[in-house]
């Protein structure tokens, strides 16, 4: 079983849609949660980070960890073209020292205009 | 501008040609990664390197071999490339106290 489990997708929603991206994961000593946002033929760049669970806003972005259940979500409001990319939940368990981080699969979304 | 460069590109190479994929960063970070990414698959760490002179392999078995002379230079090289070894090698770097890697843009390798 994979540490992290993330939809493939693809996911194909209208302008202006709330987007929904979910992740899974089964260590529990995961505590930094990470998106990435990764446009065709570019590396991934940080989106969002949060520290244990909570909720954290950043425009039209919003990053929801639930440690209980394992599940991290990431919420983009008024959906735009250029939110079109693939996004990647990434975590570990310290944020110090020698930590590798795991990456889910990516969900591929694709905004319709 | 502090970044990642990766070069080159794109690479279209045949069977038993050794390449070397370039990675350099100009943030002063002290680690370094290679991942491997093929589509709908996830990122699969390759190799890591924490300061100069220091390597380890990844999670995912690789061929490749690497090297850290220089702290902002991490190059990957394939002695005697495959066709198995086409896929998107990524380079990332990061420091003590930074959220997350920071990532280059990639290399599309092309073994035929």
């Amino acid at each position: 079983q994979k540490e992290v489990e993330q939809d493939p997708g693809p996911l194909s929603v209208p302008e202006g849609a709330i987007v929904s991206l979910n992740c899974t994961y089964s260590n529990s000593a995961f505590q930094y949660f990470m998106w990435y946002r990764q446009y065709s033929r570019k590396g991934p760049e940080l989106l969002m980070y949060t520290y244990s669970s909570g909720n954290k806003e950043d425009g039209r972005f919003t990053a929801q960890v639930d440690k209980s259940s394992k599940y991290i979500s990431l919420f983009i409001r008024d959906s735009q073209p250029s939110d079109s990319a693939t996004y990647l939940c990434a975590m570990s368990a310290h944020n110090f020292g020698n930590e590798k981080l795991t990456f889910g699969t990516g969900t591929r979304l694709t905004i319709i205009p | 501008e502090a970044d990642i460069y990766q070069t080159p590109r794109y690479l279209v190479i045949g069977t038993g040609k050794k390449i070397t994929l370039e990675c350099s960063q100009t943030m002063g970070h002290d680690k370094m990664y290679w991942y491997q990414q093929d589509p709908g698959m996830e990122l699969h760490l390759i190799h890591y390197s924490y300061g100069v002179n220091s390597t380890e392999k990844g999670d995912l078995s690789s061929e490749s071999t690497v090297s850290r002379i220089r702290t902002e230079h991490f190059p990957l090289t394939l002695e005697s490339a495959r066709p198995s070894h086409t896929s998107q090698y990524l380079c990332a770097s990061s420091s003590q106290g930074q959220y997350g890697y920071t990532f280059g843009s990639g290399t599309r390798l092309t073994v035929v």
